[in-house]
């Protein structure tokens, strides 16, 4: 396993539901992020934080909301979804946010929003 | 514009058989490029990362080629297992914040006995 979890792995929510998704990692990383992957899609970065602090944010809708309580843990409250937003949701984690570092990635939570 | 443009989409291969799969970017300016592996429902791994002076780089029987002139990667699968079935992703650092990377779509490998 590459020291990054997610949970749960599987989510159906209805669109007036409202949900969190978690990850954390184990690598004592200081960057954690959120990606986004749809079907035959590049993976779509949506939020970057750097020490608990959002420096990210690629004009995601409001109705996900990201919170980093500490670098350890990384949350995405989710509400009031969209059909278009069922996809596979990546967490992942790097020893910066620079380019050069590996990004490690949890496995995912496939989302489905009914 | 960046963009990172892989191909084929999917490819079927006999085990025991090479491949080459290909990744052409238009990223400007560039710092690295990286080969991810991703198996069906699981996160990407990272097999091999180069940066602008480095042409090859291998690990185990996946090897990277990069040209830097003609904005080309390759990624070789040498005797192909079953268990190189997964999607292969090309990413690439793109103008930008740190952090900001271009992926590719990917080439979905399937390799049959």
């Amino acid at each position: 396993e590459t020291g990054v979890t997610q949970t749960p792995r599987h989510l159906v929510m209805g669109m007036t539901n409202k949900k969190s998704l978690k990850c954390e990692q184990h690598l004592g990383h200081n960057a954690m992020y959120w990606y986004k992957q749809s079907a035959k899609k590049p993976l779509e970065l949506m939020f970057v934080y750097n020490f608990k602090e959002q420096t990210e944010n690629n004009s995601v809708p409001s109705r996900f909301s990201p919170e980093c309580p500490n670098s350890s843990h990384l949350f995405l409250h989710l509400h009031t979804l969209q059909p278009e937003d069922s996809a596979l949701y990546l967490c992942a984690s790097s020893l910066e946010v620079h380019a050069y570092n590996e990004q490690f990635f949890g496995p995912g939570t496939r989302l489905t929003v009914l | 514009k960046n963009q990172v443009e892989q191909s084929p989409q999917s490819l079927i291969i006999l085990e025991g058989k090479n491949c080459t799969l290909q990744c052409n970017y238009t990223v400007s300016p560039f710092s690295n490029l990286r080969w991810y592996k991703q198996d069906t429902g699981r996160g990407p791994v990272s097999l091999t990362i180069m940066t602008f002076s480095e042409n090859t780089k291998s690990n185990g029987r996946y090897t990277a080629t990069l040209d830097a002139d003609t904005k080309q990667s390759s990624l070789h699968i040498t005797a192909s297992q079953l268990s190189d079935s997964a999607s292969y992703i090309c990413v690439s650092k793109g103008g930008g914040s740190q952090g900001n990377l271009i992926f590719g779509k990917g080439t979905k490998l399937s390799v049959k006995p």
